[in-house]
C-alpha cells in the first residue's frame, strides 16, 4: 500500500525559504523507475507541477520556478524535500507530493497536501 | 511559458455522456505528451484516473476513457454519474517537466 504525507510550516514570512518534506512507504526511491514530485495548488485555483526527482537522482523542475526550487531525496528514510527560497504571498498553496514511475509519466499516488501561507 | 488549456466548465445530465479536452500551446497533443487525467473533489486531493492517453488504473472506474481527439487529448465520461461532479485537470509531459491544464468544472444536473 502506497501512502505519502506532507509536512513542514504552515505558516512562512515573504523572502523567506520554504523546506517541505514528504515522508512515504509502501515503495522504494531506489527501484528502477520510480520517482516522487511535487505539485501546489492556490486557494481556489489550478494545480501546478513543480518538480521530480527519480530513483537514479535525476531532478526535473518547472522552468518558471527552477531558479527557485531544489527537490533532494534521502532513500534510507524514504523522504524526499523541496526547498523554495525567497517566498512570496502568490506562494500561499496546498503542497502536494506524490508517487510516480516512468511508465505513467505522471502522479499515481497522492499525499493529502499541506497548507503553506505566506504571510508577514 | 507553455499553456495548457481546458474548458473551464460544462454541465451534463445524470447518465449522460460528456468529453472534456486538453490542448497544447505547443501544437498539436500526441501520444508522446502522455496526457494524464486527474479528478478533484472540494477538500480533496487529485485522484489519477488516466494515464498515457488512454490508461486507466486499476481502481478507475470503466466509464471514464481517454482518447485523443484531434489535435488535443480527451476525458470522455459516459453514463454520468452525480459522484462525478467534481474539477477535471490534465496533465501533459514536455519532455521532463510536466504542465497542468487549468481544469474543467464539470456539473451534473
Amino acid at each position: 500500500q502506497i501512502t505519502l504525507k506532507e509536512s513542514g510550516p504552515t505558516l512562512v514570512k515573504p523572502t523567506q525559504t520554504l523546506t517541505l518534506t514528504c515522508t512515504f512507504s509502501g515503495f522504494s526511491l531506489s527501484t528502477s523507475g520510480v520517482g516522487v514530485g511535487w505539485i501546489r495548488q492556490p486557494p481556489g485555483k489550478a494545480l501546478e507541477w513543480l518538480a521530480l526527482i527519480y530513483w537514479d537522482d535525476d531532478k526535473r523542475y518547472s522552468p518558471s520556478l527552477k531558479s527557485r526550487l531544489t527537490i533532494t531525496k534521502d532513500t534510507s528514510k524514504n523522504q524526499v524535500v523541496l526547498t523554495m527560497t525567497n517566498m512570496d504571498s502568490v506562494d500561499t498553496a496546498t503542497y502536494y507530493c506524490a508517487h510516480a514511475n516512468t511508465a505513467i509519466v505522471g502522479p499515481d499516488y497522492w499525499g493529502q497536501g499541506t497548507l503553506v501561507t505566506v504571510s508577514s | 511559458q507553455t499553456v495548457v488549456t481546458q474548458e473551464p466548465s460544462l454541465t451534463v445530465s445524470p447518465g449522460g455522456t460528456v468529453t472534456l479536452t486538453c490542448a497544447s500551446s505547443t501544437g498539436a497533443v500526441t501520444s508522446g505528451y502522455y496526457p494524464n487525467w486527474f479528478q478533484q473533489k472540494p477538500g480533496q486531493a487529485p485522484r489519477a484516473l488516466i494515464y498515457s492517453t488512454s490508461n486507466k488504473h486499476s481502481w478507475t472506474p470503466a466509464r471514464f476513457s481517454g482518447s485523443l481527439l484531434g489535435d488535443k487529448a480527451a476525458l470522455t465520461l459516459s453514463g454520468v454519474q452525480p459522484e462525478d461532479e467534481a474539477e477535471y485537470y490534465c496533465l501533459l509531459y514536455y519532455g521532463g517537466a510536466q504542465v497542468f491544464g487549468g481544469g474543467t468544472k464539470l456539473t451534473v444536473l
